[in-house]
């Protein structure tokens, strides 16, 4: 019953570290996903994949990179972290595919740039 | 652009009373519309989903309708309880996207014992 699992939950880091955030998906979901979400705002898209080797931009993809070398791992790369980055970070799949779009989140890494 | 807005971003209402939460969104050209909670300091937890074809889903004292022409949908929630408090989201996922949501801002709302 693990769902959809993001490491770590909290991190801190100074401007100009890099940190790699960890999702891993146990529904065999094809479609995965990254966002982030500023205080008081809605969720905005940052990376996204259809599959295993297929990833494209969302709305805020600047500062990140991605990479899906599985079905189940989706891991989220800062590069040069920037204060501009201090939010929360979520990961979710679906299966994407027919009318069954439900979309399963993890529970969030709260990210602090200093 | 294809947006979702959330009116009012806060609302507050004593236990018992039967509420609703609305959502629009700018492009009658959805897929699918779903709901979720998030509680604070922790993720969403989806509660309902509605497909394009779709006008309502229930679930319990929860029950969220969609209008594709007004490019409208609500939340309904009977008889609200304190263990109700929580932020509900609306997400939309538009036709010819990778089945990406795009999220309205949210709705915080507060039942008061």
């Amino acid at each position: 019953n693990a769902g959809v699992t993001q490491t770590p939950k909290f991190r801190i880091l100074k401007i100009g570290q890099s940190m790699t955030l960890q999702c891993t998906q146990d529904m065999n979901h094809n479609y995965m996903y990254w966002y982030r979400q500023d205080p008081g705002m809605g969720l905005k898209l940052i990376y996204y994949s259809v599959g295993a080797g297929i990833t494209d931009k969302g709305e805020v993809p600047n500062g990140y990179n991605v990479s899906r070398s599985t079905t189940e791992d989706f891991p989220l790369r800062l590069e040069l972290a920037a204060p501009s980055q201090t939010s929360v970070y979520f990961c979710a799949s679906s299966y994407g595919q027919g009318a069954n779009t439900e979309a399963f989140f993890g529970q969030g890494t709260r990210l602090t740039v200093v | 652009k294809q947006e979702v807005t959330q009116i009012p971003a806060a609302l507050s209402v004593p236990e018992g009373e039967n509420l609703v939460l609305n959502c629009s969104f700018t492009d009658s050209a959805i897929y699918n519309l779903q709901w979720f909670r998030q509680d604070p300091g922790k993720g969403l937890t989806s509660l309902l989903l509605i497909q394009s074809s779709q006008r309502e889903q229930t679930s319990g004292r929860l029950n969220a309708s969609l209008d594709k022409s007004s490019g409208r949908s609500t939340l309904y929630i009977a008889a609200s309880q304190p263990g109700d408090s929580a932020t509900y989201l609306c997400a939309v996922i538009y036709t010819g996207s990778a089945r990406q949501l795009t999220f309205g801002s949210g709705t915080q709302l507060t039942v008061l014992p």
